[in-house]
């Protein structure tokens, strides 16, 4: 099974700063074969990106993600009050389909 | 617009079956290019699959959960379904239904629509 796993727990930023979470994966996920997701209170996850890098429909060029082999990076240039919220990375490699613990984005 | 949505008792007892089903509208659960997942989120924590089916039958379960559960489709009713057995408080969970996008017509893919979800709760 790959471990994912996601730093920091917490990241607290201001509205208009860049926020960098991490994914690392216990062994290589083949071909990229990670999404982002988004999760607001109350609501299901949404995708953002996949294929590490790919934006899913209707998501800002703000948004991006980057990576290969064991480091993914999901990064949001700036900040909106709309971005704050929980992010989960997924890969979608190998059987079982596993997600990182998440990275809370709070506000400053 | 895809759009999923699960039903099912909201609360059972331990020991019982939990049964869910997720009604799809917007597209076909008989199309080839999609696998049907379950997942849930036990509440305030983390995400983890459970399973997921194409409606050929090919099936796919999570290891820690595969002795418990069974999921299905039913393409005349465009909807697939969870049952997961012999509950324990353990199982309290938000239960989500998503479509799995097969990427280039791969055997994997990752979830691109998801239903809003349905908290069960196992009561003692």
């Amino acid at each position: 099974e790959i471990v994912l796993t996601q730093s920091p727990g917490t990241l607290s930023l201001s509205p208009g700063e860049r926020a960098t979470l991490s994914c690392r994966a216990s062994q290589s996920v083949c071909n990229s074969y990670l999404a982002w997701y988004q999760q607001k209170p109350g609501q299901p996850p949404r995708l953002l990106i996949y294929g590490a890098s790919s934006r899913a429909t209707g998501i800002p060029d703000r948004i991006s993600g980057s990576g290969s082999g064991t480091d993914f990076t999901l990064i949001i240039s700036r900040l909106e009050p709309e971005d704050f919220a929980v992010y989960y990375c997924q890969q979608y490699c190998n059987s079982p389909y596993t997600f990182g613990q998440g990275t809370k984005l709070e506000i400053k | 617009q895809v759009q999923l949505q699960e039903s099912g008792p909201g609360l059972v007892k331990a020991s019982e079956t939990l049964s869910l089903t997720c009604d799809v509208s917007g597209g076909s659960v008989g199309s080839g290019s999609f696998y049907w997942s379950w997942i849930r989120q036990p509440p305030g924590k983390g995400l983890e699959w459970i399973g997921y089916i194409h409606y050929t039958g090919t099936i796919n379960y999570n290891p820690s959960l595969k002795s418990r559960i069974t999921i299905s489709t039913d393409t005349s009713k465009n909807q697939f379904s969870l049952k997961l057995t012999s509950v324990t408080a353990a199982d309290t969970a938000i239960y989500y239904c998503a479509r799995v996008f097969l990427w280039f017509g791969a055997s994997k893919g990752y979830f691109d629509y998801w239903g809003q979800g349905i908290l069960v709760t196992v009561s003692s």
